[in-house]
């Protein structure tokens, strides 16, 4: 069964700074979806990034960016420039792809992390 | 606008009492999903469905039992057997099975359930 990590529950960084939230993640599957998902204190999920394993180019969207090293099965955001707004709950997530024959389609989060910005 | 409603935002439970809690998508998703989400915990699969007429047990479906008569609609009812039921429970839904490159999951507003 595939399992996401996210051993730091929690993370501060200062305002305009920049920070990195880890995750690991265990399969035996070649073909699959990473996600990090935001949850700001009104609890709707919000997509930030999304990274494909056959892509070796890493996912960017706009201040925020992963690090996707698939050999060490490893996936962490990075958030440049910091903003208040930031501050949320951030959940890496898990699946693979509909394309893969027989695929389950369930998606496996990680217990998340909780990041406070600075100001 | 097209999206995913839940419904009650908030919702209490007697001691013995079965509720409902109803999730609406009007995206024309193929799969929908239940996922509990309790402090610490991340978010839990609790049951999915990839069609209509069809659902599978996710990982914590003790307790708790659902529906898919229609396309557009998942209703998951949290049973007297389910001992701790209170906990926020997110819906969500994505494109199945198919020629799409879009499988980003939509989630719902979620529902809080806390028991009396």
């Amino acid at each position: 069964a595939q399992t996401v990590t996210q051993s730091q529950p929690e993370m501060s960084v200062q305002e305009a700074e920049t920070v990195t939230l880890s995750c690991t993640y265990d399969t035996s599957e070649s073909d699959y979806y990473l996600f990090w998902y935001k949850q700001p204190p009104s609890r709707q999920m919000i997509l930030v990034i999304r990274q494909e394993a056959y892509k070796q180019q890493n996912a960017t969207e706009n201040r925020f960016s992963v690090n996707f090293q698939k050999a060490a099965k490893s996936f962490s955001l990075k958030i440049s420039d910091s903003q208040l707004g930031d501050a949320a709950m951030y959940f890496c997530a898990y699946r693979q792809p509909f394309r893969v024959q027989g695929a389950n389609s369930k998606l496996t989060f990680g217990k998340g992390i909780t990041l406070s910005v600075r100001p | 606008d097209g999206g995913i409603t839940q419904s009650p935002k908030y919702l209490f439970r007697k001691e013995g009492q079965n509720v409902t809690l109803s999730c609406e998508q009007n995206l024309n998703h193929d799969a929908m999903y239940w996922y509990r989400q309790d402090p610490g915990q991340g978010l839990r699969l609790i049951y999915y469905s990839q069609i209509v007429n069809d659902f599978q047990k996710g990982d914590i479906a003790e307790g708790y039992s659902v529906s898919r008569e229609k396309k557009e609609s998942f209703p998951l009812t949290v049973t007297s057997a389910q001992k701790n039921p209170t906990a926020f429970y997110l819906c969500a839904s994505t494109f199945g099975r198919g020629p799409t490159t879009n499988e980003k999951l939509f989630f719902g507003s979620g529902t809080q359930l806390s028991v009396l």
